[in-house]
């Protein structure tokens, strides 16, 4: 399969412990997004990064998360001290940005099911 | 108020109907339209994309966009119990990357 992968695809902590997710992309992809999904909502925007250089970051990521892509590749989503309300779907994408073209497909992953106790 | 309005439905229909999913937006500057098909416990996979104001077709599926009225729709032909699944518009602008998403809506296909 050569898809979006997403690694561990469930988990269930306690509240104030970290937690750190890892998302694959599609190997030739050099863009890699983080959205958090909410049960009846549609994703939200959290990061992204053009191969290992983080260019935005929205106000939903707050100070306890932080995202990595170090060579480029994959990338780890780490949230320290877990709140309840970070229960949710984290979903990775990436897509290839071509120089001059107008517009780049996302392709999701599975998404990470995170629950907080 | 959100940029991005959906109707989170749930909407059921009859195997073989014609479904039609709407969204409306309030940012102008969102230029590219996308139509998002997430089965339960998924990620959600592309359906359609579209740039310009006018209808797109491909299969079943045709996407239309009215950016003077705001207005996005999806319409299903002959609507299989396949088709069952949450359908997310998306949206973004040239230079703006990230995806904004409508709610969803949660469709059923009674066969």
């Amino acid at each position: 399969d050569t898809g979006v992968s997403q690694d561990p695809r469930h988990k269930i902590t306690k509240r104030g412990q970290n937690v750190t997710f890892r998302c694959d992309p599609i190997s030739e992809h050099n863009r890699l997004y983080w959205y958090r999904q909410t049960l009846g909502q549609g994703p939200e925007f959290l990061t992204y990064f053009q191969n290992e250089a983080q260019l935005e970051k929205s106000r939903l990521l707050s100070d306890r998360f932080s995202a990595e892509r170090p060579k480029g590749s994959f990338s780890t989503l780490e949230i320290q001290r877990t709140e309840q309300g970070d229960s949710a779907m984290y979903l990775c994408a990436s897509s290839l940005d071509k120089r001059g073209s107008l517009q780049e497909t996302q392709y999701f992953g599975p998404g990470t099911r995170l629950l907080v106790l | 108020q959100k940029e991005v309005e959906q109707d989170p439905g749930p909407l059921s229909v009859p195997e073989g109907a014609i479904v039609s999913l709407n969204c409306t937006y309030s940012n102008s500057a969102f230029q590219y339209f996308m139509w998002y098909r997430q089965y339960s416990r998924k990620g959600p996979e592309l359906l359609m994309y579209t740039y310009s104001s006018g209808n797109k077709e491909d299969g079943r599926f045709t996407a239309q966009v009215d950016k003077s009225s705001k207005y996005i729709s999806l319409f299903i032909r002959d609507s299989q119990p396949s088709d069952s699944a949450t359908y997310l518009c998306a949206m973004n602008y040239f230079g703006n990357e990230k995806l904004t998403f409508g709610t969803g809506t949660r469709l059923t296909i009674i066969p």
